[in-house]
């Protein structure tokens, strides 16, 4: 039961335009989600969240932004750049599991030149 | 800051052999996180460390996979017998343990079963 989805498997974006990458999810006691980005032979690193009592985050190039009633997000990135291309994994936690995360299985995102 | 650390990067076994993963968090960080990455997949969390306690193990395949966090700093995790469906990267995180606290992770293991 995948519980944290990202349909689009890769994304391409040309340089300096707007990347939007989505998320849904079905659990509606999720109330944390994150976003993560991957290099190859790196792990994960992170990069925004958003608690469920917002429905927007920004940082810098970055902004997160959730509809708990859609039980979606999205992750904005503008404007996009050549070493954004990378794996990008959502994430979700609710309260009563610690902090333990569901992923999805990521979006590659490709920006060219 | 240095990072989580984990070793080896790479390991190639035999199925039925045994290996060990081993994992050095943050410093300071209280709660060390095991994930399980297949390709194609997100990463998913075999168990959770708080300080030297298992938090959470409920994914873990327990016949075969065990880990242990002594004196709440370094951790391994070991697979005895190996199985070809064990083929992934395994993947150390840690977090200061405090609510809405973001994991680190390390770079992973690479393990490959033949």
């Amino acid at each position: 039961d995948q519980q944290v989805k990202q349909n689009s498997p890769s994304l391409s974006v040309q340089e300096g335009r707007i990347s939007i990458l989505n998320c849904d999810y079905t659990n509606s006691m999720f109330d944390y989600f994150l976003w993560y980005k991957k290099y190859p032979a790196e792990g994960p690193t992170f990069l925004i969240s958003i608690s469920s009592i917002k429905d927007k985050n920004e940082d810098g190039r970055f902004t997160v932004f959730l509809n708990k009633s859609a039980k979606h997000l999205s992750l904005h990135i503008v404007p996009s750049q050549p070493g954004d291309s990378a794996v990008y994994f959502c994430a979700a936690r609710y309260t009563g599991t610690a902090s333990k995360l569901t992923f999805g299985t990521g979006t590659r995102l490709q920006v060219t030149l | 800051e240095a990072g989580v650390a984990q070793s080896p990067r790479y390991k190639i076994i035999e199925k039925r052999q045994s290996v060990a993963f081993w994992c050095n968090p943050i410093s300071g960080h209280a709660t060390l996180y095991w994930y399980q990455q297949i390709l194609g997949q997100g990463p998913k969390l075999l168990i959770q460390f708080q300080n030297n306690g298992v938090v959470d193990d409920s994914q873990l395949p327990k016949d075969r996979f065990s880990a242990e966090r002594l004196k709440g700093v370094d951790s391994t995790l070991k697979i005895q017998p190996a199985k070809l469906e064990d083929s992934a990267v395994y993947l150390c995180a840690s977090s200061p343990g405090q609510l809405n606290q973001p994991q680190h992770f390390g770079d992973g293991t690479r393990l490959s079963i033949l």
